[in-house]
């Protein structure tokens, strides 16, 4: 079974530039989640959708970041404009849609703000 | 809200000791629990979790944990480490009920050290 593929896996970018990172979930599954982990921190929940619906957004920085899930299987984070604090690992995982279950996580895309 | 704290940020074992990584977690609710490993420039790894019956739980690369209501704790072991053994560990409680059901609330993680 395939994992959760994430793309690019690193970038670095100017403060007020825009990025955009890209999540391919398990297959079947119909949750998928973005996480932010700052160096030395545990990650922290962005958005999470079910299917191609949002049920949680609150930690997402709204003024800045966005995320869609089209047709409920890929995601798209972007950020824009980029700030030095947004320097993180964004980590995309998936699951599928009962509580307990597993979730699975990609590699992550590493983010430099300069 | 539910919240997780891992006891200690850095615990350095020998090789062939025991490990013991410490969490606890606050909760309204019967928790799910979760115990993820990430190693250098990876992403995060199920190593084991308990959601109901057995309280202790076996997971890979010969890790358990044992859930303690009483105790609100969920702490991760191992009987003799190994040096692949090196890397951060992530406790996580799975809140429950809401919309948002299904999502993890992760520790401040602990990096395991282990010397030859």
């Amino acid at each position: 079974e395939a994992g959760v593929a994430q793309s690019p896996r690193y970038k670095i970018i100017e403060k007020r530039q825009s990025v955009a990172f890209w999540c391919n979930p398990i297959s079947g599954h119909a949750t998928l989640y973005w996480y932010q982990q700052i160096l030395g921190q545990g990650p922290k929940l962005l958005i999470q959708f079910q299917n191609n619906g949002v049920v949680d957004d609150s930690q997402l920085p709204k003024d800045r970041f966005s995320a869609e899930r089209l047709k409920g299987v890929d995601s798209t984070l972007k950020i824009q404009p980029a700030k030095l604090e947004d320097s993180a690992v964004y980590l995309c995982a998936s699951s599928r849609q009962n509580l307990g279950n597993t979730i699975y996580f990609g590699e992550g895309s590493w983010l430099t703000v300069v | 809200a539910q919240s997780v704290t891992q006891l200690g940020s850095h615990v350095s074992v020998s090789e062939g000791a025991l490990v013991l990584l410490r969490c606890n977690y606050s909760s309204s609710v019967p928790p799910y629990l979760f115990w993820y490993v990430q190693y250098p420039n990876q992403g995060l790894q199920l190593l084991l979790k308990y959601t109901t019956g057995a309280t202790l739980v076996k997971g890979i690369n010969g890790f358990e944990a044992e859930f303690k209501k009483s105790e609100t704790s969920f702490h991760l072991t191992k009987p003799s480490a190994h040096m692949s053994d090196a890397a951060e560990y992530f406790c996580a409680v799975n809140e429950a009920g809401g919309t948002s059901y299904g999502k993890l609330t992760f520790g401040q993680g602990t990096i395991l050290t282990v010397h030859p």
